[in-house]
Formats: C-alpha cells, sequence, structure tokens
C-alpha cells in the first residue's frame, strides 16, 4: 500500500546532541510536511516543501531545520535539541495538485525523547 | 490569523447517545474544513470535509460560516468511535498549510 513512512517509531537522544528524523513516502505526492505535537496539545505546524521550495512556519525555532532530497524522503533536522523539544513529530503529504481534493496523510510520528 | 477551537478536551456518551464533537474556527476568507480522526495505536486520518458534503461512518458535519463553527455529529454513537478527533482548517490564505486544533478524546461507553 502506498503510505507516509517514519523511522524510527522512538528515537532517544542527549540534550544537544543533534538528532535526524526521516520520513519517506510512495504516495508521489508534492507536499511533505513535518508537526510537532506535545501532549495534548494540537499538533502544531514546524514547516512543509512544496516539491523543492521550503515554508517554515514564522514561530518554528532555527533550531529545526529540514532537507528534502528528493520527492521520496524528507528530514527533520534538530541541531540542539532541548528538554522543550521532547515531543511526538508527525510527518505528512498532500498532493497539492489544488484539486479541491486536498488531504493530508498522516505517518505514524517518531516520539523523541530528550535526556 | 487562522485558529481552530475544540473547546471539550473530554467527552463520554453512552452507545446509541447522539454525540457532537464541537469546533470553531476564526480565518478570514473561504476556508476548508476537515474533520481527522486518530483511533488506538492508529495513524492520525481523515474522517470527513466539508467540502464533500458526505457522511462518513455515520457522521456528517455542516459548515456553519455565520457562527464560524463545524461541529462533528452522529446520532448513535457506537464503541468503535471511541477515538482523538481533531479539527482541522485549510484555504486559500494558508497556501497548503493546514491547522488544527487541540483535539476532543471521545469515549463510547458500552
Amino acid at each position: 500500500d502506498a503510505m507516509v513512512i517514519q523511522n524510527p517509531r522512538y528515537q532517544v537522544t542527549q540534550f544537544g546532541k543533534p538528532v535526524t528524523l526521516s520520513c519517506s513516502q510512495t504516495l508521489n505526492h508534492n507536499v511533505m510536511y513535518w508537526y510537532q505535537q506535545k501532549s495534548s496539545q494540537a499538533p502544531k505546524l514546524l514547516f512543509h516543501y512544496y516539491d523543492k521550495d521550503f515554508n517554515n512556519e514564522a514561530d518554528t525555532p532555527d533550531n529545526f531545520q529540514s532537507r528534502r532530497p528528493n520527492t521520496s524522503f524528507c528530514f527533520l533536522d534538530i541541531r540542539s535539541p532541548g528538554l522543550g523539544d521532547a515531543a511526538m513529530y508527525l510527518c505528512a503529504t498532500s498532493s497539492g495538485r489544488g484539486t479541491g481534493d486536498e488531504k493530508l496523510f498522516f505517518g505514524s510520528g517518531t516520539q523523541l525523547s530528550v535526556l | 490569523a487562522q485558529r481552530v477551537t475544540q473547546p471539550e478536551k473530554l467527552l463520554s456518551v453512552f452507545k446509541g447517545a447522539p454525540v457532537e464533537l464541537k469546533c470553531n474556527y476564526s480565518y478570514s476568507g473561504s476556508p476548508e474544513l476537515f474533520w481527522y480522526v486518530q483511533y488506538s495505536r492508529q495513524r492520525l486520518q481523515l474522517l470527513l470535509r466539508h467540502i464533500s458534503r458526505e457522511s462518513i461512518k455515520g457522521f456528517t458535519a455542516d459548515l456553519n460560516k455565520g457562527e464560524t463553527s463545524f461541529h462533528l455529529k452522529k446520532p448513535f454513537a457506537q464503541e468503535e468511535d471511541s477515538a482523538m478527533y481533531y479539527c482541522a482548517l485549510s484555504g486559500s490564505n494558508t497556501g497548503n498549510q493546514f491547522y488544527f486544533g487541540t483535539g476532543t478524546s471521545l469515549t463510547v461507553i458500552p
């Protein structure tokens, strides 16, 4: 089945140690998103790529970066994780074709712990 | 700025009872509203969207622009409806972005 795959499911890192979360998709979608979700809070959009065009949310900290080397893969890099960055990170895709049929397809998420 | 509000964090109803999950939004322009659902140990997935005017698993939602609401309703709740429900918004002003409410955890009591 076509899907959005996130690895790993659980990630533990140390305070200040760079960490990378990965996402891949087999849907051939134009748009890939990264959301951060903390306990009992709304998924918060960090940024998204439309093809190779990177779109950062205004309130996303500089500590968070992203790369999209090709259509299928997108990475979330946290340069110096702090305790406040512990959260579930959700990757999602949408076709971006503006057909009025837009919807998000989510991965299972990566639960990040910072020690 | 766009905002999605779900006033109820937790909602419990008995099986067979009607259920309504509330969603209000603020948006300047024509929004597209969605309900996403997350069942236990599953990924977040689309339940329904206002543009389709569809009923999915017995759920319906009507966009009320006057009240800026998009409440999710089902006349007879089932145990399998127990899940986390998120209201989400997109639209021409937000580009490709989707913005979510904080979610409502629905428990259907047997």
